[in-house]
């Protein structure tokens, strides 16, 4: 079965930085885009970024673009974000999510699995 | 950027139906999905393309579309239906990953 578990996550002072890690099992995971969503203490979710199946297109929300970067190893099957610049807003919980579709990332498809999440706290 | 608005909560007895909304701009065109997140877990996606039931979710909840807005229904709400609902879609460009700011719903 499909799991996605994510780890990195802690306690961090405003400004520094911080790799969250998601070890994917179950599935062909370079066959697919990942996506990292995040969710604020008592807030909704929030999409966060994507990156294709090879890595080769990345996309980000507009909150975090030029301070975080998605990428992957397929040869790990571990999907990654380097978050820099952090600020008390990024505090949230960070959810890797599996693409539903073909590899390339695309708005119309959705996310059909997803870890448990983990806690980024920004705090000095 | 694109919204989809969602009301913030709603409430129903048991056994009685819950609708949920979601209306953005976008929805005539592009497919409508919704999760369910209970506290202090994962989202688990309950309905996609508008009116498709995963493998896993109960018959009671159903999606429909119309015009501007996807609708979330629960048939005879129970008790551990009591979650956070979330729409989820995209823009008219299909570029863009939007989740609604989420629907409480409360089953007393």
């Amino acid at each position: 079965q499909v799991r996605l578990v994510e780890s990195g996550g802690g306690v961090v002072q405003p400004g520094r930085s911080l790799r969250l890690s998601c070890a994917a099992s179950g599935f062909t995971f370079s066959n697919y885009a990942m996506h990292w969503v995040r969710q604020a203490p008592g807030k909704g979710l929030e999409w966060v970024a994507v990156i294709s199946y090879n890595g080769s297109d990345e996309y980000y929300a507009d909150s975090v673009e030029g301070r975080f970067t998605i990428s992957r190893d397929n040869s790990k099957n571990t999907l990654y974000l380097q978050m820099s610049s952090l600020r008390t807003e990024d505090t949230a919980v960070f959810y890797c999510a599996k693409d539903s579709g073909d590899g390339y990332p695309h708005g119309g498809d959705y996310f059909d699995f997803w870890g448990q999440g983990a806690l980024v706290t920004v705090s000095s | 950027s694109y919204e989809l608005t969602q009301p913030p909560s709603v409430s129903v007895s048991p056994g009685q139906t819950a609708r949920i909304t979601c209306s953005g701009d976008a929805m005539p065109e592009k497919y409508a999905y919704w999760y369910q997140q209970k506290s202090g877990q994962a989202p688990v996606l309950v309905i996609y393309e508008d009116t498709k039931r995963p493998s896993g979710t109960p018959e009671r909840f159903s999606g429909s579309s119309s015009g501007t807005m996807a609708t979330l229904t629960i048939s005879g709400a129970q008790v551990e239906d009591e979650a956070d609902y979330y729409c989820y879609s995209t823009d008219s460009s299909g570029n863009d990953w939007v989740f609604g700011g989420g629907t409480k719903v409360t089953v007393l």
